[in-house]
């Protein structure tokens, strides 16, 4: 069982539909990172949590700590937003747990 | 935000050469810089962490003498996959941090290694 549980691992929504992508992790972290790899392999840095919630466009990340869950969310989602989205843990000493990803298509 | 390069982007090679793989921070300076492979639909699997300076750290079941990491200077990191078998295609992507502590990771876009 990996430490880190994303869901689901593929997603195809219409353009227009609020996306969600769930995120479960099992080890103690300071930190949850959303990252998002397009389809060339190139990695983007979304967010990065320690508590709470954070807003970038219409893209929204959440996490809740006592159960060790985040959420990232899309806002009026459009095909330029299809991807693979990445959930990764990082301890305190710097060691990254990743997901296996959610493959997010969008249909125009 | 920073970027960070790699090159090649995509390298075809014969089993048993060797392949050098670059990573740049183009404007910032890279502390530590991270090696990652990714094996189809898997998740990304750390390989390396390299500070500027000093020897990299591998992680378990990665060979160091297999795949060669130099991060001789804050800008530049290299991966250098010696001898290299079809088992070791692959994409490999590379990261930089400005610290040491938790400060963003900067990927580069990736390098897709086939060997065949």
């Amino acid at each position: 069982k990996n430490e880190v549980e994303q869901s689901p691992q593929n997603l195809t929504a219409q353009e227009g539909e609020f996306i969600t992508i769930n995120c479960s992790y099992s080890v103690g972290i300071s930190a949850l990172h959303w990252l998002q790899q397009h389809p060339g392999g190139g990695i983007v840095s979304l967010f990065m949590l320690s508590s709470g919630k954070k807003k970038h466009g219409r893209l929204i990340a959440t996490i809740n700590i006592q159960e060790k869950h985040s959420s990232l969310h899309i806002t009026a989602s459009h095909p330029r937003d299809s991807a693979v989205y990445i959930c990764a843990g990082q301890n305190t000493g710097n060691q990254f747990y990743f997901g296996t990803g959610t493959s997010l298509t969008v249909i125009p | 935000g920073a970027v960070v390069s790699q090159h090649p982007s995509w390298v075809i090679c014969k089993s048993g050469t060797s392949v050098k793989i670059e990573c740049r921070s183009l404007d910032f300076q890279a502390t530590t810089m991270f090696w990652y492979r990714q094996f189809p639909k898997q998740s990304l699997m750390l390989m390396a962490t390299s500070n500027e300076g000093s020897k990299a750290t591998y992680e378990q079941g990665v060979e160091k003498d297999k795949f060669l990491i130099n991060h001789a200077s804050l800008t530049l990191s290299t991966l250098t996959v010696t001898s290299a078998h079809p088992e070791d295609s692959s994409f490999y992507i590379c990261s930089a941090r400005a610290g040491t502590g938790r400060e963003t990771q900067y990927f580069g876009p990736g390098t897709r290694l086939l060997v065949l």
